[in-house]
C-alpha cells in the first residue's frame, strides 16, 4: 500500500490568485493523476503527471490553467491559476502506475474560491 | 470508452437495515472494480476491491462480486449502521492506469 500526503488540507482565496497543491507520495510510483471534485460532484480526472515527461490533460483542462510538475516518482504539484468561484473544488491527486493494483488517494484539498 | 453506471441517491435507511448498491460498467477489457467511500468533509478510501471475474470483495461488513456476465459490481451490506453514512463511489480502472468514477451514491443511516 501507499500513503499520500497533501498540502494543504483547504485554503481560502482571492479571485485572480494562484494556488499549488503538492502532493507526496511515501514510494516511488509511476503515474499520478490529479482530479477535480465540484461540490455534490463525482471525481473529474484533470491530467496525468508522469516523472520526465508533460503532463497529459484531459479535455476542458489545459496548462495554462492548471501547470502541473513532476519532479520525481514520489512528488507532483498541480497549480491552479487565476482563480475564479467556478475553481472552488476539492482537488485530489492519486497515484498509481501499471501492474499496481492498488489505487490510493490523498486526502484532498478543499479550496474556496472567493 | 470505459465507463461505470451507478444507482443515483440519495438512499436513506434505517440502522440494521439491508443496503444495496448497484453498479455496472462498460470496458473493453478487464478492468479492476473498486468502490470508494467518501465520509463528509474527507478524502476517498477505498473501500473493497476486485481484479478478475467472480472475484469478491470484502471490507468492513460491506460485499462486492465482480459480475463478467453482468457487467456489475453491485455493494452490499447487510446490517448498515449509522457510521456508514456517506458517499459512495464505484469506479473501474484498466490496470493502474486511468480510473472512470460513477457518479456517487449518498447514502444517510437513521438511528
Amino acid at each position: 500500500s501507499a500513503v499520500i500526503s497533501q498540502k494543504p488540507s483547504r485554503d481560502i482565496c482571492q479571485r485572480g490568485t494562484s494556488l499549488t497543491i503538492q502532493c507526496q507520495v511515501d514510494s516511488q510510483v509511476t503515474m499520478m493523476f490529479w482530479y477535480r471534485q465540484q461540490p455534490g460532484q463525482s471525481l473529474t480526472l484533470i491530467a496525468t503527471a508522469n516523472q520526465g515527461s508533460e503532463a497529459t490533460y484531459e479535455s476542458g483542462f489545459v496548462i495554462d490553467k492548471f501547470p502541473i510538475s513532476r519532479p520525481n516518482l514520489t512528488f507532483s504539484t498541480l497549480t491552479v491559476s487565476n482563480m475564479s468561484p467556478e475553481d472552488s473544488s476539492i482537488y485530489l491527486c492519486r497515484a498509481g502506475g501499471a501492474g499496481n493494483l492498488e489505487q490510493f488517494f490523498g486526502p484532498g484539498t478543499r479550496l474556496t474560491v472567493l | 470508452g470505459d465507463s461505470v453506471t451507478q444507482m443515483e441517491g440519495p438512499v436513506t435507511l434505517s440502522e440494521e437495515a439491508f443496503l444495496t448498491i448497484n453498479c455496472t460498467y462498460t470496458a473493453t477489457g478487464y478492468p479492476s472494480l473498486f468502490w470508494y467511500v467518501q465520509y463528509p468533509g474527507e478524502g476517498l478510501q477505498l473501500l473493497l476491491k476486485a481484479t478478475k471475474a467472480d472475484d469478491k470483495g470484502s471490507n468492513k461488513g460491506f460485499e462486492a462480486t465482480y459480475r463478467k456476465e453482468t457487467t456489475s459490481f453491485h455493494l452490499e451490506k447487510g446490517s448498515v449502521q449509522v457510521s456508514d453514512s456517506a458517499v459512495y463511489f464505484c469506479a473501474l480502472s484498466d490496470n493502474g492506469g486511468d480510473m472512470r468514477f460513477g457518479a456517487g451514491t449518498r447514502l444517510t443511516v437513521k438511528p
